[in-house]
């Protein structure tokens, strides 16, 4: 059965460092998100994605963070300057439709878990 | 602003039992759909149920059931004859339809199957 897959599962990185977070969708999605959960709080969406463009990004999602498509196939996350306070488990997910509307799924991957000390 | 809370972080439960977790959410808008996603340990979240908001009659997906209060503003998830592979935490989520494509989550509840 297809499913998202991200890299690394872990990384853990100094505080001001660039970090990449990867994600590979489901192939046949057009519709890409990022969710984050730093630990014992809620899953916060950050971004939606959809043509090669944002669609919709949450107040998070601020200029230290970008989002990419950049082959067709990858979906990333980069974090420009790291803090601490990005420390949390990062999903990335895919969707066939948007809006979810239509199936009510969106299919997500295990999570790379972010540490920044 | 919508939110979603689930009141208990914890549950555990007997194989063979039923367990209900518990959802409460806010929201003004009167369309709008609700989830409950299953993240097991280690692996994906993955839906486990939906419901429309404009739809009276509670989902009903094999084992999983869900009691929809509308008025109440409550959507908890019953689980019936609980197997060992339903270990996990369980995410109550909320979208308001149209113009966004963003779930809104609960903090979550991690459910133990115990033998």
């Amino acid at each position: 059965e297809p499913e998202v897959t991200q890299t690394p599962s872990h990384q853990v990185t100094q505080m001001g460092q660039e970090v990449i977070l990867r994600c590979v969708p489901i192939s046949n999605h057009l519709y890409f998100y990022w969710y984050r959960q730093i630990l014992g709080q809620k899953v916060e969406f950050l971004v939606s994605f959809y043509n090669n463009e944002i669609s919709e990004k949450s107040e998070i999602f601020d200029d230290q963070f970008s989002v990419e498509r950049p082959d067709g196939s990858n979906f990333t996350l980069k974090i420009r300057s790291t803090k601490l306070e990005d420390s949390a488990m990062y999903f990335c997910a895919s969707s066939e439709y948007g809006q979810l509307v239509i199936t009510g799924e969106l299919f997500f991957g295990e999570g790379s878990r972010l540490t920044v000390l | 602003a919508q939110t979603v809370t689930q009141s208990q972080p914890e549950m555990s439960v007997q194989e063979a039992e039923t367990v209900t977790l518990s959802c409460t959410y806010d929201t003004s808008e009167s369309n709008y759909y609700l989830f409950w996603y299953k993240q097991p340990p280690s692996r994906q979240m993955i839906l486990v149920i939906r419901q429309e908001a404009y739809k009276q009659q509670n989902a009903t997906e094999n084992r999983f059931s869900v009691n929809f209060q509308k008025a109440a503003k409550s959507f908890s998830l019953k689980i019936s004859d609980s197997q060992l592979g339903d270990t996990a935490m369980y995410f109550c989520a909320f979208m308001k339809p149209y113009n966004t494509d963003k779930l809104i989550f609960g903090t979550g509840t991690r459910l133990q199957v115990f033998p």
